[in-house]
């Protein structure tokens, strides 16, 4: 089962940023956090993933707080392209990956 | 494009047949995943394999079996296809299986059994 609590849907104007929650209260200590989105039907895209410093790649920010119960995504500039299913899930080393729901991101003009 | 390639990109067969999907992971990446996505039950795992051996079961039936090959591209066999079976088929790579890693997925396979 997942273990992380995302909202099912958000909306985000063009141009701005899009901050995307997600709470994994039960999160252990060696258990990193990863974020994908998959955009209609193609293959899940991975994005970034992170433990428990702030993280940043070309792609995305990824804010973790200190007690690491939660994360953000953050999409700095977000635009039409960036409308997709966004999957934040938490896995130990050796794990496989459990996508749950996920939160639809809709950008809009 | 991530570099993981998936054949063929559609198939429509009917209820009793027998598909064989076929995935090609990135250069240079051992482990291969494959995943089910069907509208009701999301992005399912099925079964992991490391380097032409099975590595992590998921909710794979017993009519669906898959295997690695020495060139490390894999099959997944679908067999007495059922009309609950129409779904998108992912596989995925990366490099190896333990500690920290991105799994990058193919395009996927479009299942249909009519």
């Amino acid at each position: 089962d997942a273990k992380t609590t995302q909202p099912p849907s958000m909306d985000c104007a063009e141009g701005r940023a899009a901050n995307l929650p997600c709470n994994h209260s039960t999160i252990s200590g060696n258990e990193y956090v990863y974020w994908y989105r998959q955009i209609h039907s193609q293959g899940p895209q991975y994005i970034i993933h992170g433990l428990k410093n702030n993280e940043t790649n070309e792609m995305a920010s990824l804010i973790i707080t200190e007690d690491r119960k939660s994360s953000t995504l953050i999409l700095p500039h977000a635009t039409l392209r960036d409308t997709a299913v966004y999957y934040c899930i938490v896995r130990v080393g050796g794990q496989n990956f459990v996508f749950g729901p996920g939160t639809r991101l809709s950008v809009l003009p | 494009d991530s570099g993981v390639t998936q054949t063929p990109k559609h198939l429509i067969t009917a209820t009793g047949q027998r598909v064989t999907l076929r995935c090609s992971p990135r250069s240079g990446d051992l482990s291969v995943y494959w995943y089910q996505q069907s509208l009701d039950q999301g992005l399912q795992f099925l079964i992991q394999y490391y380097n032409g051996e099975e590595r992590a079961k998921g909710n794979i039936l017993e009519r669906f079996s898959a295997q690695q090959f020495p060139d490390l591209h894999s099959e997944l066999n679908l067999s007495s296809l059922e009309l609950g079976d129409s779904a998108l088929y992912f596989c995925a790579s990366s490099v190896m299986p333990g500690l920290v890693y991105e799994q990058y997925f193919g395009p996927g396979t479009r299942l249909t059994v009519t």
